[in-house]
């Protein structure tokens, strides 16, 4: 079935640092590919998607590309932010009949960032 | 604001209690899911439904039960028969079909067995 790879964490890194967190996804289809973000204690953010391959999604300074032939849709920053210590989940669309969301997860990634 | 509201934030059970979670949504989603996350895991899919008066079990559906009489609202009871039900319970709703099917996530209730 569908699945999600996520690199472990906690990833830890010092203000203004750059971020990558790789995912990586197996999907029989043509899914749609979604980072969220968690604050501590909270529900889940959804921080950018991509519909198809070759989509960039990007917001609040993240982004990430669908990459179809390497499977892939890694989140980076450029210059990461205390404000960005959270987990970050990547996520695959699968639909139901009817074309309804089920969204699988990768077990998620800490960041950490220190001033 | 349009969002999902669930409640309590916090909720404790005693060994052998059903408790009810309440997840009400006003963003007018056809779609309704309850999805359970354990402490540094993923998401796991426990219910859905795509419309009123209609769902299917998720992936981890033994032990809940759920309801959607009204568009709105898709409560969750976590029954006596749920052995290990300590977790966070994350609610959440979708758009109709071609409207990008993003799905959107209440702020979450815990939920402590004692």
């Amino acid at each position: 079935g569908d699945s999600v790879t996520q690199m472990e964490g906690p990833v830890t890194l010092s203000e203004e640092a750059f971020l990558t967190i790789n995912c990586t996804y197996t999907a029989t289809g043509y899914p749609s590919l979604f980072w969220y973000v968690q604050y501590p204690g909270e529900g889940l953010q959804l921080l950018l998607k991509a519909t198809k391959a070759d989509d960039k999604g990007s917001n609040k300074g993240f982004e990430a590309t669908y990459r179809k032939e390497t499977t892939s849709f890694h989140l980076e920053k450029g210059s990461v932010q205390v404000s960005d210590s959270a987990v970050y989940f990547c996520a695959l669309s699968d639909l139901f009949s009817g074309g309804y969301n089920k969204l699988i997860f990768g077990a998620g990634t800490r960041l950490a960032v220190h001033p | 604001d349009g969002g999902i509201t669930q409640s309590p934030k916090y909720l404790f059970r005693k060994e052998g209690q059903n408790v009810t979670l309440s997840c009400e949504q006003n963003l007018n989603h056809d779609a309704m899911y309850w999805y359970r996350q354990d402490p540094g895991q993923g998401l796991r899919l426990i219910y859905y439904s795509q419309i009123v008066n209609d769902f299917q079990k998720g992936d981890i559906a033994e032990g809940y039960s759920v309801s959607r009489e009204k568009k709105e609202s898709f409560p969750l009871t976590v029954t006596s028969a749920q052995k290990n039900p300590t977790a966070f319970y994350l609610c959440a709703s979708s758009n109709p079909p071609g409207s990008g099917n993003t799905i959107y996530f209440g702020e979450g209730s815990w939920l402590t067995v004692v």
